[in-house]
């Protein structure tokens, strides 16, 4: 059983495409989020989402629009696709909002803007 | 803003032999955590140390925390060809609102069998 499962695994699209990564949960965690990996695997938070509710956003471009339906999904869309978007989107959650929480972390989607 | 920073960069050891790696952070935390990541995978959680904690020990992973330094350890013990990955230390951060995990850049560690 997955824990934490994002599709697509891969997504290459060409610059000015809109495109959206999905996330889902199993574990019945309260906190979602999304980081981004550069190529140099640098990873930065990029929103968090505690029970449906949007907590986290770090002064990342509005083309970037995270959407949670119910607590076990977060998804993410992305407008107007640039060629610095390139990189590995990571989904993860953990149990609580609170410190101390371990972060699930799904497989990542490597994202490629050609 | 980037908060750990991992050191060294790259390194490369044979099995068997004992590998450390170190962590600096710059503000105030809650807790520091260390991460796995295998090429293409995800991270996986290896160990947390809290604040006022100064070391810990999970099987043959052995961290070590000074506040002071603002710094900590990993030392992975009779080290297996398996353990050739990216580690990464997180910060749990203690000035902002909401908890937050602002990791580093990784130290890839290769182990030759």
């Amino acid at each position: 059983d997955t824990a934490v499962s994002q599709t697509p695994k891969y997504l290459v699209t060409q610059m000015g495409n809109d495109k959206s990564i999905k996330c889902e949960q199993n574990l019945g965690h309260d906190t979602m989020y999304w980081y981004k990996q550069d190529s140099k695997k640098f990873l930065k938070i990029m929103f968090s989402y505690n029970n449906k509710e949007l907590i986290i956003n770090e002064t990342v471009p509005n083309r970037f629009s995270p959407k949670s339906p119910d607590k076990a999904h977060l998804n993410l869309h992305i407008n107007s696709l640039e060629l610095g978007d390139s990189a590995v989107y990571f989904c993860a959650s953990s149990l609580t909002q609170g410190a101390g929480t371990e972060a699930f972390f799904g497989q990542g989607t490597r994202l490629t803007v050609v | 803003s980037q908060q750990g920073e991992e050191d060294p960069q790259a390194l490369s050891i044979q099995e068997g032999e004992n590998a450390t790696m170190n962590c600096s952070y710059k503000t105030s935390i809650n807790n520091l955590q260390w991460y796995r990541q295998n090429s293409g995978r995800g991270l996986v959680h290896l160990i947390l140390i809290r604040s006022n904690e100064r070391e810990k020990h999970s099987g043959r992973l052995r961290v070590t925390l000074d506040t002071s330094k603002k710094s900590s350890s990993l030392l992975i013990t009779a080290s297996r060809a398996a353990d050739t990955a990216s580690y990464f230390c997180a910060t749990d951060g203690k000035d902002s609102g909401y908890s937050t995990l602002t990791f580093g850049k990784g130290t890839m560690l290769l182990v030759s069998p």
